[in-house]
């Protein structure tokens, strides 16, 4: 079974604060992406990547950057977080080609 | 850029009813999946269905990429089909390949 994993199921933050969150798959896969969630607005794409080292802007990246060192793991960082940021983050394998996406179980983010 | 829209947007069934999802989607796309998110928050992909008819069980989805559209057919709905049920559409860009998702139908099947 393919597993993805990402570090917290519920987190709180503060206005301000720089905030990590960690995706890691067991799947070898290239492509790794995160999304955030809005209700009405469905699954949006905040950033992608395509291997080690390498990214590309998603369709909602400000205020987000990323960070891909090895292939397993692909991290969305918060610069200064605030409230419009509060969402439900999700990241996920594959997809957009002939492949199935994977999620994981997605990170409920408030900031406070 | 693509547009992808789901109808309804919410839906409530009385258990044991049927009921049909729809999926449309404004330009030739690589594939389209569909998934459920639980009320945890879990997305499961349902089916991977760029063209024809597939069937799980309950489920049975449908897509005809010359019309730009697929269905999604649930039969015998019971309780734990409640969630949020999201169309995606994948695609090639010149600066990049995505999946695109729609606002997602909202299901509550009542027991």
């Amino acid at each position: 079974d393919v597993k993805v994993t990402q570090s917290s199921r519920y987190l709180v933050k503060r206005t301000g604060e720089k905030v990590f969150l960690e995706c890691v798959q067991d799947m070898d896969h290239e492509n790794m992406f995160w999304y955030r969630q809005d209700p009405g607005l469905g699954l949006r794409l905040i950033y992608f990547s395509y291997d080690v080292k390498m990214k590309e802007k998603g369709d909602i990246p400000e205020g987000y950057s990323v960070s891909r060192e090895k292939k397993e793991r692909f991290s969305l960082i918060l610069e200064s977080a605030s409230t419009n940021q509060t969402s439900m983050y999700l990241c996920a394998l594959g997809g957009w080609d002939t492949t199935e996406a994977f999620f994981g179980q997605g990170t409920r983010l408030t900031v406070v | 850029g693509i547009q992808v829209e789901q109808s309804p947007p919410d839906l409530i069934l009385q258990e044991g009813a049927n009921s049909t999802l729809r999926c449309n989607f404004s330009d030739s796309v690589n594939n389209l999946q569909w998934f459920h998110q639980n009320p945890w928050g879990q997305l499961i992909n349902l089916f991977y269905i760029p063209s024809g008819t597939k069937q799980n069980g309950r489920l049975s989805a449908t897509t005809v990429a010359t019309e730009r559209y697929s269905s999604l057919y649930i039969s015998s709905s019971q309780t734990t089909d409640s969630g949020v049920y999201f169309c995606a559409v994948g695609f090639n860009m010149e600066y990049g390949n995505k999946l695109v998702f729609g606002a997602g139908t909202i299901l509550r099947v009542k027991s």
